[in-house]
């Protein structure tokens, strides 16, 4: 699976749109973009994924390069309760490696 | 949200004592998932399950075993507990796409041996 790259923290206020940049410069043609999130003490939370069209669902859009080398998850008006860690994940959308591999993500906290 | 519950959500044990955690689904999955979250590691894949009796490792199975004999059921037993087994433990299931990345967690069980 690609190695990922994100920042380890960020802040956003509430309200306001929240963007999260992942560089995955070594992606493969057949590996896709997964994001995660993962609340303190709860367990981890699918997002959204995608190949290399824009994606969007009620949680979230997936802004991908044109060359795939790096995506955006956005969250058009975040809340104090999506203060979270996101993890970006890129890998086949199957395959005989059943795991998923967290990196250690970005810190989101969201600000009143 | 997924249905996915754990039982028990803590627990507190001795070494050398055996520890059943259960994860229970509403789902009618196929494919279920034990993972343990260490700060420093990550999430890591213990043990997986691919049908009814049908299981095997992941990258660290040993000092666990698991067993499969519903679909909505998946048990994962500590045989003797150590202190290194001191984690919070994941479930997490996916439909009917072999190895899939889109996995929906449970709300784990914070285990701690001492």
């Amino acid at each position: 699976d690609a190695k990922t790259t994100q920042p380890p923290s960020m802040d956003c206020a509430e309200g306001r749109a929240a963007n999260l940049p992942c560089n995955h410069s070594t992606i493969s043609g057949n590996e896709y973009v997964y994001w995660y999130r993962q609340i303190h003490s709860q367990g981890p939370q699918y997002i959204i994924h995608g190949l290399k069209n824009n994606e969007t669902n009620e949680m979230a859009s997936l802004i991908i390069t044109e060359d795939r080398k790096s995506s955006t998850l956005i969250l058009p008006h975040a809340t104090l309760r999506d203060t979270a860690v996101y993890y970006c994940i890129v890998r086949v959308v199957r395959g005989s490696n059943y795991k998923l591999t967290f990196g250690k993500g970005t810190l989101l906290t969201v600000n009143p | 949200d997924a249905g996915i519950t754990q039982s028990p959500r803590h627990k507190v044990t001795e070494t050398g004592t055996p520890v059943t955690l259960r994860c229970h689904q509403t789902e009618n999955h196929r494919y279920m998932y034990w993972y343990r979250q260490d700060p420093g590691h990550g999430l890591r894949l213990i043990h997986y399950s691919y049908g009814v009796k049908d299981t095997d490792k992941g990258e660290v199975s040993d000092g666990y075993s698991v067993s499969r004999s519903k679909t909505e059921d998946f048990l994962l037993t500590l045989e003797s507990a150590t202190s290194s087994q001191t984690s919070v433990y994941f479930c997490a299931i996916s439909g009917n796409l072999a190895g899939a990345a889109e996995q929906y967690f449970g709300p784990g069980t914070r285990l701690t041996v001492t």
